[in-house]
């Protein structure tokens, strides 16, 4: 998991509510990223950060929020606009500009 | 639709034996692809990378071959073990933007003992 902790590692959402899962760098890495992994299927990029107070939206960003107000932070905002929020998501940061990757151990999503 | 895709999604292996894991893309234009290992309720770990400069590059018991001409990149691991069970994905940087990966859907790779 090198220097990247997300919490909790499980999460329930009742329907309608907002839940925001964590997730903490050590590394001194610019970059910060989301991505969102449902069974058998690759990881899709929800929202990325390459500076503090700015991010962009991924390719599946409906229904989610983020924000960056620290370097060492990215935290991200499941909404109830989120229909099917029931996925592991996983945090990750790298270099700026470096394609590398560095994970975190994950969060699973689930609705009761 | 994700241009990163494998041939297989299950792979098993005998202990001891060597195993390949293959993956296709589809934009001839990407120039960085990396692979993963993902074990069971983990985060992803960076196995070995390689530029589309290159053909070929090894680490410690892996390999990964790139073919620009077919568009495949095969991972290669030496001497299976039980603690390579895990998925393994493959993906490429498509607009040369640090980070935003293009990630295949995953081989799950069981190695029998």
């Amino acid at each position: 998991d090198g220097g990247i902790t997300q919490s909790p590692k499980y999460l329930f959402r009742k329907e309608g509510q907002n839940v925001t899962l964590s997730c903490e760098q050590n590394l001194n890495h610019d970059a910060m990223y989301w991505y969102r992994q449902d069974p058998g299927q690759g990881l899709r990029l929800i929202y990325y950060s390459q500076i503090v107070n700015d991010f962009q939206k991924g390719d599946i960003a409906e229904g989610y929020s983020v924000s960056r107000e620290k370097k060492e932070s990215f935290p991200l905002t499941v909404t109830s606009a989120q229909k099917n929020p029931t996925a592991f998501y996983l945090c990750a940061s790298s270099i700026l500009q470096d394609e590398k990757l560095f994970f975190g151990s994950g969060t699973q999503l689930s609705v009761l | 639709g994700e241009s990163v895709g494998l041939h297989l999604p299950t792979l098993s292996v005998q202990e001891g034996d060597n195993s390949i894991i293959n993956c296709a893309y589809s934009n001839s234009a990407s120039d960085y692809f990396i692979w993963y290992k993902q074990e069971s309720g983990k985060g992803p770990q960076f196995i070995i990378d390689i530029r589309s400069n290159m053909d070929k590059r090894q680490g410690q018991r892996v390999t990964v071959l790139l073919n620009k001409t077919v568009k495949h990149l095969s991972l290669q691991i030496a001497a299976t073990q039980p603690g390579d069970s895990a998925v393994y994905f493959c993906a490429e940087n498509q607009d040369n933007q640090g980070g935003k990966l293009i990630f295949g859907q995953g081989t799950e790779l069981s190695v029998k003992p």
